[in-house]
């Protein structure tokens, strides 16, 4: 059974400039959050989707959005980059909404912004 | 809103000693009490979880405890082996938000 599929991996972005990352669940999970991890705050949430509805938002401003598609599939945009958005961004799956099992990490999209 | 406050930030234990790592929460609501690991270059996975209505929990060489009145859990490894380094997060939720982590514990197993 495949895993969670995070694309692309690692990116390299100047400040001003926009950025999608993609994350395909694994299949039968209808739920996907999205964190960002740096290495001083940890993973901060940013926003859950369940059945392509936002379910959950993060403190984070409205330059970071995101969304779900009908196949479950979520992408999520950063415009505006800043350079304290290089972080690693972390997508998560489950089978059902809110947290109510394990969440299933993909490795990640490095985001780096110079 | 939550708040989950992990410590140590670093850790160094032999090969074979016990390592233990200690979190609070702040939100009496929480219930669900998961830790995950997250080794070099992936994203972190879960090793065990606690809910509240259970004060112990154990898999082999790993065991987390709650104190519900204290609004602490700890991760307990025994026996620990070099493929034990890694990052490890503990997590807090109500079951209606989701899932606030503290900041990690960066274990080295020293052979």
């Amino acid at each position: 059974k495949a895993g969670v599929t995070q694309t692309p991996r690692y990116l390299i972005k100047t400040r001003g400039q926009q950025v999608t990352l993609s994350c395909s669940p694994i299949s039968g999970h209808r739920s996907v959050s999205w964190y960002q991890q740096t290495p001083g705050q940890g993973l901060q949430f940013l926003f859950e989707y369940f059945s392509e509805t936002q379910r959950n938002k993060g403190n984070f401003p409205g330059r970071f959005s995101g969304r779900q598609f009908s196949n479950s599939r979520s992408e999520m945009n950063v415009s505006t980059l800043e350079l304290g958005d290089s972080a690693l961004y972390l997508c998560a799956s489950s089978r059902g909404q809110l947290n109510t099992g394990e969440l299933f990490f993909g490795e990640g999209s490095r985001l780096t912004v110079l | 809103g939550e708040n989950v406050e992990q410590h140590p930030s670093t850790l160094s234990v032999q090969e074979g000693d016990s390592a233990v790592i200690k979190c609070t929460y702040s939100d009496s609501a929480s219930n669900y009490f998961p830790w995950y690991k997250q080794e070099l270059g992936k994203g972190p996975q879960l090793i065990i979880d606690i809910r509240s209505n259970v004060g112990e929990k154990k898999d082999q060489r790993i065991a987390v405890t709650l104190n519900k009145t204290a609004k602490h859990f700890s991760l307990h490894i025994t026996e620990t082996q070099p493929e034990d380094s890694a990052v490890y997060f503990c997590a807090a939720s109500s079951g209606n938000t989701p899932l606030v982590f503290g900041k990690g514990t960066r274990l080295s197993v020293i052979a």
